[in-house]
């Protein structure tokens, strides 16, 4: 099972707004709404952003949002902050061998 | 508070063994789905096992299948994932993490190191 395809990197400006896409298959991505996103900043574990697509857990800002097209979900962060400097990761089920599966992972840069 | 602390992680050789624990507490371990997940240096996330609340299911990447083996001792409140004939290219941080692929892994512990070298 291949990783999800993720652009390498996103950058964008304070206050703008920007959209990290996840491509896979009808296996996975495009199969099932479990699909998740997760932050990380360096050296840090891995924070979940999205659950199911669409969904924010308690405590995570709603400038955060998930949507899913076809085999593309995408993450879309607006009024960028500073903080919001980190690796961005989908993750989705897969009816493969390999259950779950992770995306290659994107860098998002606050300009 | 969700806390997952994980140990065991360290040098080993190449086609050694080494088990990692990880414990659980500020949650009813044995309600949940529990997961192992690496990330090697400089590289991105990569799920390796689940094992189900009761611990009767199992499921493991390709890349670790019939080397790693998951369990869980829910008395204990604590996970495990016993790592056998380990190669240079295990060399990851391995976290443990509450949750699965259906319901979302929605808490990380903060990791250890497992280094695999001569």
């Amino acid at each position: 099972q291949s990783a999800l395809t993720q652009p390498a990197s996103v950058s964008g400006s304070p206050g703008q707004t920007i959209t990290i896409s996840c491509t896979g298959t009808s296996s996975d991505v495009g199969g099932y709404n479990y699909v998740f996103w997760f932050q990380q900043h360096p050296g840090k574990a891995p924070k979940l952003m999205i659950y199911e697509v669409s969904n924010r857990p308690s405590g995570v800002s709603n400038r955060f949002s998930g949507s899913k097209s076809g085999n593309t979900a995408s993450l879309t962060i607006s009024g960028l902050q500073a903080e919001d400097e980190a690796d961005y990761y989908c993750s989705s089920y897969t009816s493969s061998s390999t259950p779950y599966v992770f995306g290659t992972g994107t860098k998002v840069t606050v300009l | 508070e969700v806390q997952l602390l994980e140990s065991g992680g360290g040098l080993v050789q190449p086609g050694g063994s080494l088990r990692l624990s990880c414990a659980a507490s500020g949650f009813p371990l044995r309600s949940y789905a529990m997961s192992w997940v690496r990330q090697a240096p400089g590289k991105g996330l990569e799920w390796l096992s689940t094992i189900s609340g009761s611990g009767g299911s199992t499921w493991y990447a390709d890349s670790v299948k019939g080397r790693f083996t998951i369990s869980r001792d829910n008395s204990k409140n604590t996970l495990y994932l016993q790592m056998n004939s380990l190669r240079a290219e295990d060399t990851a941080v391995y976290y443990c993490a509450k949750g699965d692929f259906w319901s979302g892994i929605d808490y990380w512990g903060q990791g250890t190191l497992v280094t695999v070298s001569s």
